[in-house]
C-alpha cells in the first residue's frame, strides 16, 4: 500500500545537537512539506518541496534544515538552533505542488529535548 | 493571511447524540475546504473535501458543510460512537498555502 513512513517515532535530542527526521512516500507525489504541532494549536509549515532539488522556507523555518535529493525523500534536521524543538512533527506529500489536491499525511514523529 | 478558528476547542458529549463542529475562516476566497481526524499520536486522515463551488459532501455519518460567503463550514456526525472520540480539524487551501485550524477535540462517552 501507499503512504507516508516517518521514522523514528520518538527521539529524543540532548542540548547542543543535531538530529534528522525522516519522511518517504511511495506515493509518487511531487510536492511534500513539513509541519510541526504543538499542544491544541494548528499545523505550522516549516518547509516545502514542490521538485527534486527545490525547497522554500515555510512560516516558522528558522532552526530547521531539509533536502529533497529524491521524490521519495524529504528528511528534517532539527538543529541546535532551534531554541524549543519540542513538538509533533509532520510529514505530508500531494500529488502536485500548488494545486490544492487532498494532502496525505505521515503518522508523526515525537521529538522531545531533554 | 488567512485565519482558520474552530470552536469549541473541546466537546464532550454522551453516545448516540447528533453533534455539530464548527469552522471558520476569514477569507472567502478558498479554493477548498477539508476536514481532517487525529487520533492521539497521530497524523491527520482526510474525511471529508468540499471543493469551493460545492456546498456539501457526504460520507456516511459525516456530513460536511461550505458557505463561503459567511466563511463558515461544519461538520455533522450522525448518532455518535465512543470510536468517534479523537481531534477534528478544517483546513482551507487559499493562496497556494493550506491553513489549518487548532482543531476539535471531541470525547464521545459510552
Amino acid at each position: 500500500d501507499g503512504g507516508i513512513t516517518q521514522s523514528p517515532k520518538y527521539l529524543f535530542r540532548k542540548e547542543g545537537q543535531n538530529v534528522t527526521l525522516s519522511c518517504e512516500q511511495n506515493l509518487n507525489h511531487d510536492a511534500m512539506y513539513w509541519y510541526r504541532q504543538d499542544p491544541g494549536q494548528g499545523l505550522r509549515l516549516i518547509y516545502y518541496s514542490q521538485i527534486v532539488n527545490d525547497f522554500q522556507k515555510g512560516d516558522i523555518a528558522e532552526g530547521y534544515s531539509v533536502s529533497r535529493e529524491k521524490k521519495e525523500s524529504f528528511p528534517l534536521t532539527v538543529t541546535s538552533a532551534q531554541k524549543n524543538p519540542t513538538a509533533f512533527y509532520l510529514c505530508a506529500s500531494t500529488p502536485r505542488p500548488l494545486s490544492g489536491n487532498t494532502i496525505y499525511f505521515g503518522e508523526g514523529s515525537w521529538l522531545t529535548v531533554v | 493571511k488567512q485565519e482558520v478558528t474552530q470552536i469549541p476547542a473541546a466537546l464532550s458529549v454522551p453516545e448516540g447524540e447528533n453533534l455539530v463542529l464548527n469552522c471558520s475562516f476569514t477569507d472567502s476566497a478558498i479554493y477548498n475546504l477539508q476536514w481532517f481526524r487525529q487520533d492521539p499520536g497521530k497524523g491527520l486522515t482526510s474525511l471529508l473535501l468540499i471543493q469551493s463551488s460545492q456546498r456539501e459532501q457526504t460520507s456516511g455519518r459525516l456530513n460536511a458543510s461550505l458557505d463561503k460567503s459567511s466563511g463558515r463550514s461544519t461538520l455533522y456526525i450522525a448518532a455518535s460512537q465512543p470510536g468517534d472520540s479523537a481531534t477534528y480539524l478544517c483546513e482551507s487551501y487559499n493562496f497556494n498555502k493550506f491553513y489549518f485550524g487548532s482543531g476539535t477535540k471531541l470525547n464521545v462517552k459510552p
